[in-house]
């Protein structure tokens, strides 16, 4: 079965710094694998995905994930946060069966 | 619409009523989701369509909830009986069909049980 971890429930980095958000995930072939972004009363926001057709991935906002089959690992980056990141960012992962399974979300705050 | 819409965008009901939420997916759209999230989690499954049919309705936390789509376009999420824990975010999403298409989702309806 698919799954996804998300290895980090909160990041804090200040703002300026490069952004790590850790995914491993657990697929039996190639999975498709999406990065969401959610701002505090709002909606689910697509930041980016991976088609198989290239390993890094690069996003909206800045944001890129690299999509490492040996590590089964899609880490979200970004080379420089900035205060209007700070939002909850979800791992996704698409199972065989087209069932939607989330991560346990990681909560991103920027310090000034 | 251009998006996914979802009505009411806030609903208050007491304890022991029925509710009725709507999705308005996107047109052309085969696959809608249901998916509920607390405070603090993130969202939790609940049920899939492809077309009018349940493809998936493993999430369904137990038998007084309940979801329609009989046209295979705007769904209906019903929940009877209502309970305090019942209070969450329920959120719609709708997608094509197949690999590494990403799904769309609603702003959600807050659903508050008092």
């Amino acid at each position: 079965a698919q799954s996804v971890t998300q290895l980090d429930s909160h990041v804090s980095v200040s703002e300026g710094t490069p952004v790590l958000l850790r995914c491993n995930y657990s697929s039996s072939y190639s999975p498709s694998l999406f990065w969401y972004v959610q701002h505090p009363n709002k909606g689910l926001q697509l930041l980016l995905k991976y088609t198989s057709a290239a390993t890094l991935v690069k996003g909206i906002n800045g944001f890129e994930a690299e999509f490492k089959k040996s590590e089964t690992s899609f880490h979200l980056t970004k080379p420089s946060a900035h205060m209007s990141d700070a939002a909850e960012y979800f791992c996704v992962v698409i199972s065989s069966a087209s069932k939607i399974i989330f991560g346990s979300g990681t909560r991103l705050s920027i310090r000034p | 619409g251009a998006g996914v819409s979802q009505t009411p965008s806030n609903k208050v009901t007491e304890k022991g009523k029925y509710v009725e939420l709507r999705c308005d997916p996107i047109s052309g759209h085969t696959a809608l989701y249901w998916y509920r999230q607390s405070l603090g989690q993130g969202p939790e499954f609940l049920i899939y369509f492809q077309g009018t049919g349940a493809a998936d309705d493993s999430g369904l936390p137990n038998d007084r909830f309940f979801a329609v789509r009989p046209e295979g376009s705007v769904s209906t999420l019903k929940i009877q009986r209502t309970e305090r824990g019942d209070s969450a975010v329920y959120l719609c999403a709708s997608s094509t069909t197949g690999l590494n298409t990403e799904a769309f989702f609603g702003q959600g309806t807050r659903l508050t049980v008092v």
